[in-house]
């Protein structure tokens, strides 16, 4: 158990239907990441908030939508996705100005069908 | 802008055989430099660290030791398990920077 918790671990979603992934940290970090894990491709960092403000988006599609709350919960909300979007997604968080790197979360395992 | 680069995987050993694997970075200050673990079906974990020119990052028998001359900060463990098999990410933050730059990663396995 890392502090980052991720829900569903698992989803499996039709290109039609909307869903959303869910990060929630007990650490009191104050910046929260979303990342894509595809196979055979390099990390993809996706959206970067800081302070629940978002800070970073990555010229990642509108078709994924993020959400921070607050500064312990992260949501990534997803809609009309293509099968090129299934992938691994990991949330992390850290704390800003520290060199202690980020914590991450056990994913959730995406399929587009 | 900053880089990590790591060594191409994938690498293959037999049990008990010496590992390293290479990370070289650019960076335009002091960074920090980190070693990630990924194992089958999980998130990454830290796995070691080091803030500064010459520290040693250890841990599970594994470490890295930041080299400023050669930018460098290289994975080492003296006799490998099964367990071991992995993906390894190396990673740098700037200091006061948020965004930690990770290289491509390396999978690891480890035969019996």
């Amino acid at each position: 158990e890392t502090g980052v918790t991720q829900t569903p671990r698992h989803l499996v979603m039709g290109m039609t239907n909307k869903k959303s992934l869910k990060c929630e940290q007990h650490l009191g970090h104050n910046a929260m990441y979303w990342y894509k894990q595809s196979a055979k491709k390099p990390l993809e960092l996706m959206f970067v908030y800081s302070l629940e403000e978002r800070v970073e988006n990555n010229s990642v599609p509108s078709r994924f939508s993020p959400e921070c709350p607050n500064s312990s919960h992260l949501f990534l909300h997803l809609h009309t996705l293509q099968p090129e979007d299934s992938a691994l997604y990991l949330c992390a968080s850290s704390r800003s100005g520290t060199d202690y790197g980020y914590t991450f979360g056990s994913g959730t395992r995406l399929t587009v069908v | 802008g900053n880089s990590v680069t790591q060594m191409e995987g994938p690498v293959t050993l037999s049990e008990e055989a010496f590992l390293t694997i290479n990370c070289t970075y650019t960076a335009t200050g002091y960074p920090s430099l980190f070693w990630y673990v990924q194992y089958p079906g999980e998130g990454l974990q830290l796995l070691l660290k080091a803030t500064k020119a010459d520290d040693k990052g250890s841990n599970k028998g594994f470490e890295a030791t930041y080299r400023k001359e050669t930018t460098s900060f290289h994975l080492e463990k003296g006799s490998v398990q099964v367990s071991d098999s992995a993906v390894y990410f190396c990673a740098l933050i700037e200091k006061g920077a948020q965004k930690l730059v990770f290289g491509q990663g390396t999978r690891l396995t480890i035969n019996p």
